[in-house]
């Protein structure tokens, strides 16, 4: 069963500080590897895109990684700012079709002054 | 890059009526349109594809007589829950295409509260 795993559920970090969200996924055949980010109340926004043979991007102050051997996917934000509270939700596409995008439950971080 | 925006972006309904939701791509047209469903903690859920000029595909499990779809322009596609049950209860979010590979644009999403 295709299915994609986000930990942690939910982050609180202090402004400044960096962190890294965590993305297992297991889906069969990969196409990409998306991170979109969500604030509250509104539809999901693109950060990242990666192909399997990417293994890392960035997008500012975001940095993705992918290791498809593993199968992980990790997003790591630097320099922390308020505005930065928002789900960060994790998307693998199986290629082909919408229905084809598997897409986890989110990480909620929330930015602390 | 694309801006859809979507109508209205809540509302608040008695059980048993109808509810439209309107999605509008504001910069390219669009010949399909992606529907989504998000309830607290969940992931987003495809519900159904619309498609202009032709009947609206809908994934398993998703009653096409209760969510009403009509791709009625290349930059409008409505969502029309009807006889709402609490349960319908979710955030709706509409998706568009962009004209890129594996470039997509969600809509601000709609907020629906059945009492």
């Amino acid at each position: 069963k295709n299915q994609v795993e986000q930990s942690p559920q939910s982050l609180i970090i202090l402004e400044g500080k960096n962190c890294t969200l965590q993305c297992n996924y297991t889906v069969s055949p990969f196409s990409n590897l998306r991170w979109y980010k969500q604030d509250t109340g509104r539809g999901p926004v693109s950060l990242t895109i990666m192909t399997f043979s990417e293994n890392t991007k960035s997008n500012g102050r975001y940095t993705a990684t992918l290791d498809a051997d593993t199968k992980q996917s990790s997003l790591h934000i630097t320099a922390s700012q308020l505005s930065d509270s928002a789900s960060y939700i994790c998307v693998v596409s199986a290629g082909g079709s919408q229905g084809n995008l598997i897409f986890g439950k989110g990480t909620k971080l929330s930015v602390k002054p | 890059g694309a801006v859809v925006s979507q109508h209205p972006s809540w509302v608040i309904c008695k059980s048993g009526t109808s509810v439209k939701i309107e999605c509008r791509s504001l910069d390219f047209q669009a010949t399909t349109m992606f529907w989504y469903r998000q309830f607290p903690k969940q992931s987003l859920m495809l519900m159904a594809t619309s498609n202009e000029g032709s009947k609206a595909t809908y994934e398993q499990g998703v009653e096409k007589d209760k969510f009403l779809i009509n791709h009625a322009s290349l930059t409008l596609s409505t969502l029309t829950v009807t006889s709402a049950h609490p349960e319908d209860s979710s955030f709706y979010i509409c998706c568009v295409p962009g004209q890129g590979a594996d470039t997509q644009y969600f809509g601000p999403g709609t907020r629906l509260t059945v009492l």
